[in-house]
């Protein structure tokens, strides 16, 4: 079974700096990963998504992951977050082999942007 | 745009009660999926449901039941509460294959429920 570690449960940033929020999960073979953002009093919504091809990925709000298949990782990155980048982020992932592709989900890193 | 809404925000129960969470998407999707959300634990599969009248365990089914009579509705529900079934309850929808091939999840604003 698929398991995935986000290694920060929470991370403190200053307004205009870079930050990484890292994901790492289980398994070596292929993969889909995701990260999704929640942001407070609401449900999650889809940052960005890696299904095969370049392994940069751009999603919504300047975000952006690399996917590293020998580090098993999938960082998300971010060169200058803003205010409004506070909320909770989840890194997923699901089995490309596994018929239902069904997503297991870490435990959550949350973003904290100080002014 | 999709559009998953739950019926109750916040929710406050006594052990032993019966709860039900509902859970309404507008988008015609035809998998529907109840998660429950607990700080540093991440989202965990309850149930799921890939169409009407069927429905999945996930990762941690015990204790909950599921119910999906329309395409669009799919209710969870605790047959009686307990105080460890304090949590955030997500429902979400996607469009196609298990979880969506692409992954897309589409989500409701979330349950919290209390059981004192």
């Amino acid at each position: 079974a698929q398991s995935v570690t986000q290694l920060d449960s929470q991370v403190p940033v200053f307004e205009e700096a870079p930050v990484e929020l890292r994901c790492n999960y289980s398994s070596s073979v292929s993969v889909y990963l995701f990260w999704y953002v929640q942001y407070p009093n609401q449900g999650l919504q889809l940052l960005l998504k890696y299904l095969s091809g370049s392994t940069l990925v751009k999603g919504i709000n300047g975000f952006e992951a690399e996917f590293n298949k020998s580090q098993t990782s999938f960082h998300l990155r971010k060169p200058s977050v803003h205010i409004s980048d506070t909320a909770e982020y989840f890194c997923a992932v699901s089995d490309r082999n596994n018929a239902g592709n069904m997503l297991t989900f870490g435990g959550g890193t949350r973003l904290m942007v100080k002014p | 745009d999709v559009k998953v809404t739950q019926s109750s925000r916040y929710l406050v129960k006594r052990t032993g009660e019966k709860v039900f969470l509902e859970c309404v998407q507008d988008m015609d999707h035809e998998n529907m999926f109840w998660y429950r959300q607990d700080p540093g634990l991440g989202l965990r599969l309850i149930y799921f449901s890939y169409d009407v009248k069927m429905k999945e365990k996930g990762d941690i089914p015990e204790g909950y039941s599921v119910s999906r009579e329309k395409k669009e509705r799919f209710s969870l529900i605790l047959e009686s509460a307990s105080t460890n079934q304090t949590s955030m309850y997500l429902c979400a929808s996607s469009l196609i294959g298990g979880q969506g091939i692409a992954g897309e999840l589409f989500f409701g604003e979330g349950s919290r429920l209390t059981v004192l």
